[in-house]
């Protein structure tokens, strides 16, 4: 069946530099995306979001492209730092009219000092 | 000034009893959700309500059962405990229901049946 699916499950980065968390989907009718982060016994927490109209969008120190082509989608982080130590999820909203959002597995980033 | 609260945050119970966990978000959001994350950190929704209607309810058990009072409060009634039930489960919300949403999380219940 179609799913959203993360090609790390583990990323360990140093403190200081860029992370990249990507995420591959496979339902092309989806055309809205988000990350969220989920720090240990805490929920979700959204990021940021992109919709398929669009292949790039920035926030504060992270970034999101997707690549409608190859159906990607990926979490740029800069300057990592030891708070963004966390899971990472990547969901997105395929079909219907309802809000309805398909979660991917999971990263979980690592930060080293 | 919590967004989304849910009580108990722990719940350890025995297999065959009945329990609820309650949520109440205070954004003025109509529609309320149903997460269910395993141990292996997958999340996937169970229901949605929308002004207290039933809009999504992905094939869970009937044992499960929420009742949604008002738009504000959503709540999980589970009877009948299983073993497999053992998970975190997270109460989200949205403005409108509609696609293209932003979902925001509770911070989570965790329930271990013994």
């Amino acid at each position: 069946g179609e799913s959203v699916g993360l090609h790390l499950p583990t990323l360990s980065v140093q403190e200081g530099d860029n992370s990249i968390i990507n995420c591959a989907y496979s339902n092309s009718a989806s055309d809205y995306f988000i990350w969220y982060k989920q720090e240990s016994g805490k929920g979700p927490q959204f990021i940021i979001d992109i919709r398929s109209n669009m292949d790039k969008r920035q926030g504060q120190r992270v970034t999101v492209l997707l690549n409608k082509t190859v159906k990607h989608l990926s979490l740029q982080i800069a300057a990592t730092q030891p708070g963004d130590s966390a899971v990472y999820f990547c969901a997105e909203n395929r079909g219907g009219t309802a809000s309805k959002l398909t979660f991917g597995t999971g990263t979980r980033l690592q930060v080293t000092l | 000034d919590t967004a989304v609260s849910q009580t108990p945050k722990y719940l350890v119970t025995q297999m065959g009893n009945d329990k609820s966990i309650k949520c109440e978000q205070n954004l003025g959001h109509d529609t309320m959700y149903w997460y269910k994350q395993d141990s292996k950190k997958f999340l996937k929704i169970m229901f949605s309500y929308n002004n207290k209607e039933l809009i999504i309810n992905e094939t869970v058990p009937n044992r499960f059962s929420p009742k949604s009072p008002d738009k504000a409060h959503l709540n999980l009634h589970i009877n009948s405990l299983e073993l497999g039930d053992s998970a975190v489960y997270f109460c989200a919300s949205s403005q409108g229901g509609l696609r293209g949403e932003t979902q925001y999380f509770g911070p989570g219940t965790r329930l271990l049946v013994l």
